[in-house]
């Protein structure tokens, strides 16, 4: 069956280090996506991508990256930088287009 | 840039009531307009969606939403709701005009149905 994986589900890490979350998608989408979930606030973009080797910032991008160099793949790292990064991090995907975005199953990030 | 109001953070319901959750949004131009549900510590999973054409959208799970453009809302109805339906509902607007697919999220309904 189609769709995205995001992995791991539970991620646990100390406050100073990087880690990366990874999303594949064989839905031979264009568009990947990056989103952050906080209890009461929705969902806020952190980056996206339409096409491989390139990507824009969305709205909350400071202290994360993003790479793409192939089009099923999408990983995110959360840097030392991002002050609070303790969330629900979800990976989106979509055709080109106003298409909906399908989701993954969500990466909960625990950093103390 | 779009915004999206889900004027209800919380909705309880007893089972078999019918239910409304409410979506505002901030500009009728050329809009997308999406309903996503969420279930405990998964991902979203798309509702319905109007794209064009007939105002009453139905989707899975025997929900319904009503395209309204002079009032800028999109809001979700169910005539009866089960146990099962208990979960987060996100409106979703995407601005047609914008470059790249630009999704806008509301700030979520969480529906509780009471049996």
């Amino acid at each position: 069956d189609g769709g995205i994986t995001q992995s791991p589900k539970y991620l646990f890490r100390k406050e100073g280090q990087n880690v990366t979350l990874s999303c594949e998608q064989n839905l031979n989408h264009d568009a990947m996506y990056w989103y952050r979930q906080d209890p009461g606030q929705g969902l806020r973009l952190i980056y996206y991508s339409q096409i491989v080797n390139d990507f824009q910032k969305g709205d909350i991008a400071e202290g994360y990256s993003v790479s793409r160099e192939k089009k099923e793949s999408f990983p995110l790292t959360v840097t030392s930088a991002q002050k609070n990064p303790t969330a629900f991090y979800l990976c989106a995907s979509s055709w080109a287009g106003n298409s909906p975005l399908h989701f993954g199953n969500g990466t909960r990030l625990t950093v103390t | 840039a779009q915004s999206v109001t889900q004027l209800d953070s919380q909705v309880p319901v007893f089972e078999e009531a019918p239910v409304e959750l409410r979506c505002n949004y901030s500009s009728s131009v050329s809009v997308y307009l999406f309903w996503y549900v969420q279930y405990p510590n998964q991902g979203l999973q798309l509702l319905l969606k109007y794209l064009s054409g007939s105002t009453l959208v139905k989707g899975i799970n025997g929900f319904e939403a009503e395209f309204n453009k002079s009032q800028t809302s999109f809001h979700l109805r169910k005539p009866s709701v089960h146990i099962s339906d208990t979960a987060e509902y996100f409106c979703a607007v995407s601005d047609i005009r914008a470059a790249g697919n630009q999704f806008y999220f509301g700030t979520g309904t969480s529906l509780t149905v009471i049996p």
